[in-house]
């Protein structure tokens, strides 16, 4: 277990719906990336935050949107869904207030739009 | 901004060889390098990682290397066996905390 809670696990949807994807990073830590996966590719950065700010922005469609909140935790709002946009979304966390500056990745939430 | 390039796609080794991994990087301000593994369905998870100060790391049957002059960084992986296969990701960036660019991913397949 890496300390980094997704919510939920699974997700199915139908094109041109809106579904909000959760993390909650490692105790202490003040960084989250999201990344996507979809089906045999590799990992796209999306965005990161950093302490509640937006630190580096990556190929985010302007469909999707995210935010990290007081307590840490950040979402991942992804709008108007169209069927190319089922994909496994990582969030990861690092930068901890102990030191360790490793990133974690939590389990996933693998979305599927029909 | 940062490319990182992941060769082979794909490698398949017999149990007990070695398996080699390489990526190149563009921005020559990197200079974190870690590598995860990912099985099938599973989240990516750091096996090991290497900063620009040093040129090699190991830890057991993994090691890493780092060649700043020509921006590469390879994964090797001696006497494989079968919970070795995953695929592999190398990735940078210019600092620990700072989002990480990826790698293309190879898929290693150790046969028994």
């Amino acid at each position: 277990d890496s300390g980094v809670t997704q919510t939920p696990k699974h997700l199915i949807t139908a094109t041109g719906q809106r579904v909000t994807l959760r993390c909650s990073p490692r105790s202490g830590d003040l960084s989250v990336y999201w990344y996507q996966q979809s089906l045999d590719q590799g990992l796209q950065f999306l965005i990161q935050y950093y302490n509640g700010e937006e630190r580096a922005k990556g190929n985010i469609l302007e469909r999707f949107s995210a935010q990290q909140f007081p307590d840490l935790h950040s979402e991942l709002n992804l709008s108007s869904l169209e069927l190319g946009d089922s994909a496994l979304y990582f969030c990861a966390s690092s930068v901890g207030t102990t030191g360790h500056t490793e990133a974690f990745f939590g389990q996933g939430t693998r979305l599927t739009v029909v | 901004g940062e490319n990182v390039e992941q060769h082979p796609s794909t490698l398949s080794v017999q149990e007990g060889d070695s398996a080699v991994i390489k990526c190149t990087y563009s921005d020559s301000a990197s200079n974190y390098f870690p590598w995860y593994k990912q099985e099938l369905g599973k989240r990516p998870q750091l096996i090991i990682d290497i900063r620009s100060n040093v040129g090699e790391k190991k830890d057991q049957r993994i090691a890493v290397t780092l060649n700043k002059t020509a921006k590469h960084f390879s994964l090797h992986i001696t006497e494989t066996q079968p919970e070795d296969s995953a695929v592999y990701f190398c990735a940078a960036s210019k600092a620990a905390g700072n989002k990480l660019t990826f790698g293309g991913g190879t898929r290693v397949l150790v046969k028994p």
